[in-house]
């Protein structure tokens, strides 16, 4: 099955400072890749997506990048603010609808 | 309002006991899952169903059933409950199983004593 692997597990950075987690995936056959945010006692809520077809996406202060080639996909957070502070997971996803879920990186970012 | 809801929100119980949970979702999407996320903030997924079909079946203990009465409700049935059950079980919905973006309810808190 698919193994996905999220680094780092812990971040912390000083506000305005940017924000960088990484994933990697085993299974080629791959083709979604959404990024979650998961705020104290909440559900995980979408934040960006990324589909197989493209190698970069931007909304406003994230983005995200995706090197299919070396099956690694990156969340990049700039200009960060008290509020960007949760756990972020990566998903992989594949056609028969199946997400397997990176295990998560903390981030806290000081004010 | 709610897009996916969940009950209840806090489930405390005894080893051995079995116990409910239900989720509905307004959204009119086509495919609901149960996740469960332990102590540790992994998240897992148990279950998916696709307009009332079981189309994932993760390896789960036979003693997790889930139900889909229709395509806006899946519930999950647990019987005889173990200590290693506590964890929050979250219940999310997609519009299908491509590109899924899902969407999860606020989740369940079960504590087994």
């Amino acid at each position: 099955g698919e193994n996905v692997e999220q680094h780092p597990s812990t971040l912390s950075v000083q506000e305005g400072d940017s924000a960088v987690i990484k994933c990697t995936y085993s299974d080629s056959a791959s083709n979604y890749f959404p990024w979650y945010k998961q705020e104290l006692g909440k559900g995980p809520q979408l934040i960006i997506d990324i589909r197989s077809n493209v190698g970069e996406k931007k909304d406003q202060r994230i983005a995200v990048t995706l090197n299919k080639t070396a099956k690694h996909f990156s969340l990049h957070i700039t200009e960060t603010q008290p509020e960007d502070s949760a756990v972020y997971f990566c998903a992989v996803g594949t056609n028969a609808g199946k997400s397997t879920f990176g295990d998560g990186t903390t981030l806290t970012v000081k004010p | 309002d709610t897009a996916v809801s969940q009950t209840p929100k806090y489930l405390v119980t005894q080893m051995g006991n079995d116990k409910s949970i239900k989720c509905e979702q307004n959204l009119g999407h086509d495919t609901m899952y149960w996740y469960k996320q332990d102590s540790k903030k992994f998240l897992k997924i148990m279950f998916s169903y696709n307009n009332k079909e079981l189309i994932i079946n993760e390896t789960v203990p036979n003693r997790f059933s889930p139900k889909s009465p229709d395509k806006a409700h899946l519930n999950l049935h647990i019987n005889s409950l173990e200590l290693g059950d506590s964890a929050v079980y979250f219940c999310a919905s997609s519009r299908g199983t491509l590109y899924n973006e899902q969407f999860f309810g606020p989740g369940t808190r079960l504590t087994v004593l």
